[in-house]
């Protein structure tokens, strides 16, 4: 099946730092990814569609601002959590849909938990 | 729109013992319907999914899952389960019509499997 490679799968950074986190696409093209963030035992919440070559749509109640995607290529896509805080805290994950094919479903990276302290 | 209700949130059971995890869902056009499993710190994983056809679908793993439209319907059943099948479900729901493959997830089915 597809891959989706996301990096990193966790990271630890202070309030008021950026923290980038990738979403791949290993062996298909992806026009659309999206980004979901999960709390602790509860579903994911979509936070954007992000579409190659232009702007992410953003889910209502997302900040643009504080939660920049950027899809520059049909392979990659990339969240950057700007100016984190505490309650930015989460288990983000990407999903990627492949491009050109019948095949229907998303395919889902192994997430990236971050901890901002 | 559409909405996804699991309405178990945990289910204790025992190796190789049957269970069954309910998802039900409400939306006003045709969807498609999946369910994904999510082991701890790690993303979710296609489980097996309905698109057309038979309603009744299987997995590799002994998983099946069947589509009941006038109970808009998708259970998840495994008729035996191991102590590896502990693990977060989830069921979700995406609208055929949906080029955006925006999926609806469900608030999710903790299974655990006790020895």
């Amino acid at each position: 099946g597809a891959v989706v490679s996301q990096h990193p799968s966790w990271v630890i950074c202070k309030s008021g730092t950026s923290v980038k986190i990738e979403c791949r696409s290993l062996d298909f093209q992806a026009t659309t990814m999206f980004w979901y963030r999960q709390f602790p035992k509860q579903s994911l919440m979509l936070m954007a569609t992000s579409n190659e070559g232009s702007k992410a749509t953003y889910e209502q109640g997302v900040e643009k601002d504080k939660f920049l995607i950027n899809h520059a290529s049909l392979t990659l896509s990339t969240l950057t959590v700007t100016s984190a805080h505490p309650e930015d805290s989460s288990f983000y994950i990407c999903s990627a849909r492949a491009t050109g094919t019948v095949r229907i479903g998303l395919f889902f990276g192994s997430g990236t938990q971050l901890s901002v302290l | 729109a559409q909405s996804v209700t699991q309405l178990d949130s945990q289910v204790p059971v025992f190796e190789e013992a049957p269970v069954e995890l309910r998802c039900n869902y409400s939306s006003s056009v045709s969807v498609y319907l999946f369910w994904y499993v999510q082991y701890p710190n790690q993303g979710l994983q296609l489980l097996l999914k309905y698109l057309s056809g038979s309603t009744l679908v299987e997995s590799i793993n002994g998983f099946e899952a069947e589509f009941n439209k006038s109970q808009t319907s998708f259970h998840l059943r495994k008729p035996s389960v191991h102590i590896s099948d502990t693990a977060e479900y989830f069921c979700a729901v995406s609208p055929t019509t949906s080029g955006t493959y925006k999926y609806i997830f469900g608030t999710g089915t903790r299974l655990k499997v006790l020895a």
